[in-house]
């Protein structure tokens, strides 16, 4: 199974400051469709997992602007511009190109 | 509006047994990939299994570490999925999550999980 590794694992941040998190895969997630199959996932504490970005830097809807994902090949970024107080919590990263589905061990976002 | 919602988890003993159900409003099981993920307390995601469309011959695959324990199914008539969980271990203690999609652009919808514990 492809191995993704995020980093860093704890990240404290202030508010209105930028944050960043890295993930990266231990094959290259291009498809043989031409696409990459990278998803971010947000997870409040005490809820379900939500989907951010698809496709390496496609947000979903109602997701705001302040979040953006870039990278290619085995390295990728999820980057929120300006960290607001609804921003705490768990980030995964989850490869979807090679079966089986394999995520990030989380990366937990919490304020200074 | 589309909506995933768990039921059926609980307490049970090492070798017991359960069936989850996700009920599916506003979109067709059979016309989606459909997949199971947990989450142990205080971890990560994993995935569980998955089943393709009908139109991909209903396929199922399951992670090896539950693969001749656990079984998923669907009632076509009820909308619904289920996993069997057999022969229960203590390290399958999680929440246990429906969602749509099985790989690619997946996961755009999630339930909001059915905890099972597995306790002497």
């Amino acid at each position: 199974d492809v191995v993704v590794t995020q980093s860093p694992l704890s990240l404290p941040v202030t508010l209105g400051q930028p944050a960043s998190i890295s993930c990266r895969s231990s094959q290259g997630l291009v498809h043989n469709d031409g696409n990459t199959y990278l998803i971010w996932f947000h997870q409040r504490p005490g809820q379900s997992p939500r989907r951010l970005i698809y496709k390496v830097s496609n947000r979903d809807s109602g997701v705001p602007d302040r979040f953006s994902g870039s990278g290619s090949g085995t390295d990728f970024t999820l980057e929120i511009s300006r960290v607001e107080a609804e921003d705490v919590g768990l980030y995964y990263c989850m490869q979807g190109t090679h079966w089986p589905p394999t995520f990030g061990q989380g990366t937990k976002v919490e304020i200074k | 509006q589309v909506q995933l919602v768990e039921s059926g988890g609980g307490l049970v003993k090492p070798g017991g047994s359960l069936r989850l159900t996700c009920a599916a409003y506003g979109l067709t099981l059979t016309e989606q990939y459909m997949t199971w993920i947990r989450q142990a307390p205080g971890k990560g995601l994993e995935w569980v299994s998955s089943v393709s469309n009908s139109v991909s011959g209903s396929v199922i695959s399951y992670a090896d570490s539950v693969k001749g324990r656990f079984t998923l199914s669907r009632d076509n008539a009820k909308n619904s999925m289920f996993l069997q969980v057999d022969s229960l271990r203590v390290e399958d203690t999680a929440v246990y999550y429906c969602t749509r999609g099985a790989s690619k652009n997946a996961f755009d919808i999630w339930g909001l999980g059915t905890l099972v514990t597995v306790s002497s």
